[in-house]
């Protein structure tokens, strides 16, 4: 069954510094998803991405954070300089046609910020 | 703004029972609603997706119900196990006239089953 893989899986990094985490959306989705959930909180949005382009984000995606879609398969996002707050689990998503269809998660990274 | 909410928070029940667990929303105008299974530590698992003109929808020992008018959807799973045990969410999307695409969830409602 064709599904959402995430790497990786556990990142620590250093406060200010870059991290990059990679998805692969499934095969024939078109829209693409990042959500986080901060331990014991929601899950809540970050970014969605259609078209080649963001189409939405929310207030905590700010200029730290950037998303792409280097090639055909990957989507990744990049957070430039860490903070401690961004400590979280981060969700990849995606699905066929937006928000009428079923979204499909990754496992999620666990990212923590020292 | 749409707002989810799931009660109880926590629920814990012998093996072999029937339960449901509870989801609200305050935004009747909603696409559809989704219920997922997180293990600790672990993803989302879409376990139903159920459309804004379905009143239920089922998966094996799964019935999810919707009621847009009242804004509640139910999870019922029946003969519960103990491999059953984890954090189910439900989710929405925004209202269709709003052209976003994000789901909110709710917090969640821990299960556990005990043999």
């Amino acid at each position: 069954e064709p599904e959402v893989t995430q790497t990786p899986s556990h990142q620590v990094t250093q406060m200010g510094q870059e991290v990059i985490l990679r998805c692969v959306p499934i095969s024939n989705h078109l829209y693409f998803y990042w959500y986080r959930q901060i331990l014991g909180q929601k899950v809540e949005f970050l970014v969605s991405f259609y078209n080649n382009e963001i189409s939405e984000k929310s207030e905590i995606f700010d200029d730290q954070f950037s998303v792409e879609r280097p090639d055909g398969s990957n989507f990744t996002l990049k957070i430039r300089s860490t903070k401690l707050e961004d400590s979280a689990m981060y969700f990849c998503a995606s699905s066929v046609a937006g928000a009428i269809t079923e979204a499909f998660f990754g496992q999620g990274t666990r990212l923590t910020v020292v | 703004k749409q707002e989810v909410t799931q009660i109880p928070a926590a629920l814990s029940v012998p093996e072999g029972e029937n339960l449901v667990l509870n989801c609200s929303f305050t935004d009747s105008a909603i696409y559809n609603l989704q219920w997922f299974r997180q293990d600790p530590g672990k993803g989302l698992t879409s376990l139903l997706l159920i459309q804004s003109s379905q009143r239920e929808q089922t998966s094996g020992r799964l019935n999810a119900s919707l009621d847009k008018s009242s804004g509640r959807s139910t999870l019922y799973i029946a003969a519960s196990q103990p491999g059953d045990s984890a954090t189910y969410l439900c989710a929405v999307p925004p209202p269709p006239k709003g052209g976003s695409e994000k789901l909110v969830f709710g917090k969640g409602t821990k299960l556990t089953v005990n043999p």
